[in-house]
């Protein structure tokens, strides 16, 4: 069965320091994999995705994940965070192996991302 | 503008009540999902359908339908409301064939209030 974990409920970073939010994936195909964020009152918004290639991906607001296939995970980083990068970040997977219209995605229980001025 | 419209934005009811909720998906996607989200809380998927039909279906209450029309647009239907079932709904869509790569596209959501 395909399912996503990330372990942190919540992530507190002083503004300036490097954030790491976790996510752990399990798919029996090749792995798809995103990061939404979500501003609060609003919908989710794409940050990146990995489909294949390079295993550091970069994404929107300066954002970046590393898929890391023998630990099966997809950490989402940033170098320095800010205090606008507080908000709830979603990790989904879908088994790229599918093509087909039950086409879904697997989704994480979120991580509350804190950033502390 | 992500190119998904749900409405109304706010929806305030009463319990017992029934009321519709509407996404019309980004043009041209065929797949509509709905997600529920609760306060603080993850999504909680519903319902999906493609091109008018259901596909799949998660934690659906027995109170709630859905269908996608000809045009796409789908309504989202909940009836005999109940305090819990105040949320956010959310609508998403997709299209396999257009962008197999890509994840959902996220509408921006109806707050269910029920007093």
């Amino acid at each position: 069965a395909q399912s996503v974990a990330q372990p942190e409920d919540q992530v507190n970073v002083a503004e300036g320091n490097p954030l790491t939010v976790k996510c752990t994936y399990s798919v029996s195909g090749n792995p798809y994999l995103f990061w939404y964020v979500q501003y609060p009152n609003r919908g989710l918004q794409f940050l990146l995705k990995y489909i294949t290639g390079d295993n550091l991906v970069k994404g929107s607001y300066g954002f970046e994940a590393e898929f890391n296939k023998s630990q099966t995970s997809f950490h989402l980083k940033k170098p320095s965070a800010l205090v606008s990068d507080s908000a709830l970040y979603f990790c989904a997977v879908r088994d790229g192996s599918r093509g087909d219209s039950n086409y879904q995605l697997i989704w994480g229980a979120g991580t509350k991302l804190i950033i502390k001025p | 503008d992500s190119g998904v419209t749900q409405t109304p934005k706010h929806l305030i009811t009463a319990t017992g009540q029934r009321v519709t909720l509407r996404c019309s998906p980004r043009s041209g996607d065929l797949s509509v999902y709905w997600y529920q989200q609760s306060l603080d809380q993850g999504l909680q998927f519903l319902i999906q359908y493609y091109n008018g039909e259901e596909r799949a279906k998660g934690n659906i209450l027995e109170r709630f339908s859905a269908q996608q029309f000809p045009d796409l647009h789908s309504e989202l239907n909940l009836s005999s409301l109940e305090l819990g079932d105040s949320a956010l709904y959310f609508c998403a869509s997709s299209d396999r064939d257009r962008s197999p790569n890509y994840g959902y596209t996220f509408g921006s959501g109806t707050r269910l209030t029920v007093v």
